[in-house]
C-alpha cells in the first residue's frame, strides 16, 4: 500500500523567509497530491494541489513541486506571514483512489 | 470549493451506546463522501468510502459492523458509531470530492469521546 512520509515534523521561520515541507511517497501509480492547512481545531482545508502530469504550480505565495522520477514532492510558501502558522499535510492519491496524508508539519511563523 | 457541514460538532456518550453522525454538502451533489478518523495531533486516515445509493467500501482494520455508513442521498451521509467504547473516541472528519477522490473539501469534524 501507500506509504506517506513528511518532513520536518515541526518548522520554525521568521515572518518573511521561506517554508517549505517534503514528502515521499510509494506508489508509483500515486497520480494526485493535494496540501491540507489546518489550524487548531479546524477542518483541514486544501490550500493547492498537483497532479502527475505537472512538475509545479503555483498560487500566489505558495508553490508546490513534484519530480515523480524521486516520489516526491513539496510545498513552498514565501514571505510568510504570522497566519500562515498552522499544521500542514501533504497527501498522495493512490492508484486505487484512496487519499493517504502524510504525518503533518507544525510551521511556526515567528513575528 | 465545496461548504460541508457535519453535525454534531461535538458529543459524548456512554460506552456501550451508538452514535450517529451526520455529513452534509450543502452545495455540491456528491455521490462519494469520504469518512475520515483523526487522533490528537495525528494525521488523517481514510476509514472508509461512502457511495450514493450502494455499500461503503472500508479500508483495511476499519469493522464494518461497527462503523455504519449510510449514503441515502446526493447531499447526505451518516456514520453510526455502534456499541462505543473509550478508544472510540476520536474526531471524525468527512469529506466530499468535487471530481471523485480529487479536490476533497472536508466538513468541520466531530469530536467524540465515550465515557
Amino acid at each position: 500500500g501507500e506509504n506517506v512520509e513528511q518532513h520536518p515534523s515541526t518548522l520554525s521561520v521568521q515572518e518573511g523567509d521561506s517554508a517549505v515541507i517534503k514528502c515521499t511517497y510509494s506508489d508509483s501509480a500515486s497520480n494526485y497530491f493535494p496540501w491540507y492547512k489546518q489550524e487548531l481545531g479546524k477542518r483541514p482545508q486544501l490550500i493547492i494541489d498537483i497532479r502527475s502530469n505537472v512538475g509545479e504550480k503555483k498560487d500566489q505565495r505558495i508553490a508546490v513541486t513534484l519530480n515523480k522520477t524521486a516520489k516526491h514532492f513539496s510545498l513552498h510558501i514565501t514571505e510568510t506571514q504570522p497566519e500562515d502558522s498552522a499544521v500542514y499535510f501533504c497527501a498522495a492519491l493512490t492508484g486505487a483512489n484512496n487519499l493517504f496524508f502524510g504525518t503533518g508539519t507544525r510551521l511556526t511563523v515567528i513575528p | 470549493g465545496a461548504v460541508v457541514s457535519q453535525h454534531p460538532s461535538r458529543v459524548i456518550c456512554k460506552s456501550g451506546t451508538s452514535v450517529k453522525i451526520e455529513c452534509r454538502s450543502l452545495d455540491f451533489q456528491a455521490t462519494t463522501m469520504f469518512w475520515y478518523r483523526q487522533f490528537p495531533k495525528k494525521s488523517l486516515m481514510l476509514m472508509a468510502t461512502s457511495n450514493e445509493g450502494s455499500k461503503a467500501t472500508y479500508e483495511q482494520g476499519v469493522e464494518k459492523d461497527k462503523f455504519l455508513i449510510n449514503h441515502a442521498s446526493l447531499t447526505l451521509s451518516t456514520l453510526t458509531v455502534t456499541s462505543a467504547h473509550p478508544e472510540d473516541s476520536s474526531f471524525y472528519i468527512c469529506s466530499i470530492g468535487l471530481a471523485g477522490p480529487y479536490e476533497q473539501y472536508f466538513g468541520p469534524g466531530t469530536r467524540l469521546t465515550v465515557t
